[in-house]
């Protein structure tokens, strides 16, 4: 069974920093990754997709990378802002034996806190 | 594009009662999914649909039941809640295109609080 964790599970650090949080799945068989942002007591937002066949990807101060060998992606910060402080959520999804799905394994989450 | 809405935004229910969650996207994406998140839990999928006519059970779908008439609208139904459902629910959407799935979004969450 597909598991998926984060660790730190909580993380603060200075303006300006740039930092990594860090995502392990126990089954290199994906199909995808998603990384996403969650604010306090709000939905999910999309910050980056990671099919299987990519390595990374990019979006303005982030980067995600992926290596399926090893079971682990990162997500990359760039020069940290207080507006970054939220929960980040890795999503792991599952390979489609016999049929198209686009579920969703979760971890548990970072919760970053970048500090003035 | 509204994207992913979610009515209501609070619900208490007391055991035993039924109610619908409403979910609806005006985005025409095929996929449509409901999550449930839990403290120290993260989120698991309820029920999923790759289209109109077309439902499958996700990790946790005993309580609940879901019917996909539309591509727009994706309901989650709580047959008779237990106090155990209390939760924040999620529904999503996602389209395919050119052979693959992409970026899946969510909408704002129900909480909903079984007495």
């Amino acid at each position: 069974k597909q598991e998926v964790t984060q660790i730190p599970a909580a993380l603060s650090v200075p303006e300006g920093e740039n930092l990594v949080l860090n995502c392990s799945f126990t089954d290199s068989a994906i199909y995808n990754l998603q990384w996403f942002r969650q604010d306090p007591g709000k939905g999910l937002t999309s910050l980056l997709l990671i099919q299987s066949s990519q390595r990374e990807q990019t979006s303005g101060r982030l980067n995600a990378s992926l290596d399926k060998s090893s079971g682990r992606s990162t997500l990359y910060i760039a020069a940290s802002q207080p507006g970054d402080s939220a929960t980040y959520l890795c999503a792991v999804g599952p390979p489609n034996y016999g049929g198209a799905t686009n579920k969703l394994i979760f971890g548990t989450g970072t919760l970053l806190a970048v500090q003035p | 594009n509204a994207g992913v809405t979610q009515t209501p935004k609070f619900q208490v229910l007391k055991t035993g009662q039924s109610m619908t969650l409403q979910c609806a996207q005006d985005m025409n994406h095929e996929y449509m999914s409901w999550y449930r998140q839990d403290p120290g839990m993260g989120l698991r999928l309820i029920h999923y649909s790759v289209g109109a006519g077309i439902t499958d059970q996700g990790e946790v779908p005993n309580g609940y039941n879901v019917s996909r008439s539309t591509t727009e609208d994706f309901p989650l139904r709580l047959l008779s809640a237990a106090p155990s459902q209390t939760s924040v629910y999620f529904c999503a959407s996602s389209y395919w295109d050119r052979g693959t799935y992409n970026e899946q979004f969510f909408g704002p969450g129900t909480r909903l609080t079984v007495l």
